[in-house]
């Protein structure tokens, strides 16, 4: 089945380090994105990509980093300059068109920084 | 800017009563306009979507409508279960040409509902 993959559903990492959250997805789409979920403030967009090599800042970029290397793949790397990374995050993918194609979401990565 | 504002939850009701969530919009353009929903422990599913306005989106009993005149896209259901209890999300596109597919969320809003 196609699909977008997050892995892991749990990370832990202590203050100071950087995290990497994976997200793959072979729906052959061409745009991917990274939102960051927080109790009563819905999803706000951190990075998106509209094709391989290209990407750009979001809403709240600051203190992340991705690459886009490839079309099936778009890795989050959450670095200590985040000021509160401990957060749901999601990856989504679309085909990025002018039809408005809807959000494929992954089923998410709980970061918790201590 | 592009904004999406959800009436403040949680929403608490009994089985089989009538369910409206309220969305309102804030945008430049025509944006499409979409209802995911998110149950427990899991990512974002689409609901329902419009693309246009006066256009009824509709799926799994729930309906909303795009209505240009109130910038508003307010999700209804006439029986909920038990098994639509989950945190509803309001969603616009940005159509300026450069970010197909970009999308701005409401805060979401929590649906329990008890047998």
């Amino acid at each position: 089945d196609g699909g977008i993959t997050q892995s892991p559903k749990y990370l832990f990492r202590k203050e100071g380090q950087n995290v990497t959250l994976s997200c793959e997805q072979n729906l052959n789409h061409d745009a991917m994105y990274w939102y960051r979920q927080d109790p009563g403030q819905g999803l706000r967009l951190i990075y998106y990509s509209q094709i391989v090599n290209d990407f750009q800042k979001g809403d709240i970029a600051e203190g992340y980093s991705v690459s886009r290397e490839k079309k099936e793949s778009f890795p989050l790397t959450v670095t200590s300059a985040q000021k509160n990374p401990t957060a749901f995050y999601l990856c989504a993918s679309s085909k990025g068109d002018r039809n408005n194609s809807p959000l494929h979401f992954g089923n998410g990565t709980r970061l918790t920084v201590t | 800017g592009n904004s999406v504002t959800q009436m403040e939850g949680p929403v608490t009701l009994s089985e089989e009563a009538f369910l409206t969530i309220n969305c309102t919009y804030t945008a430049t353009g025509y944006p499409s306009l979409f209802w995911y929903v998110q149950y427990p422990g899991e990512g974002l599913q689409l609901l329902l979507k419009a693309t246009k306005a006066d256009d009824k989106g509709s799926n799994k009993g729930f309906e909303a409508t795009y209505r240009k005149e109130t910038t508003s896209f307010h999700l209804e259901k006439g029986s909920v279960q038990v098994s639509d209890s989950a945190v509803y999300f309001c969603a616009l596109s940005d159509r300026d040409g450069t970010s197909y597919g970009k999308l701005t969320f409401g805060q979401g809003t929590i649906l329990t509902v008890h047998p």
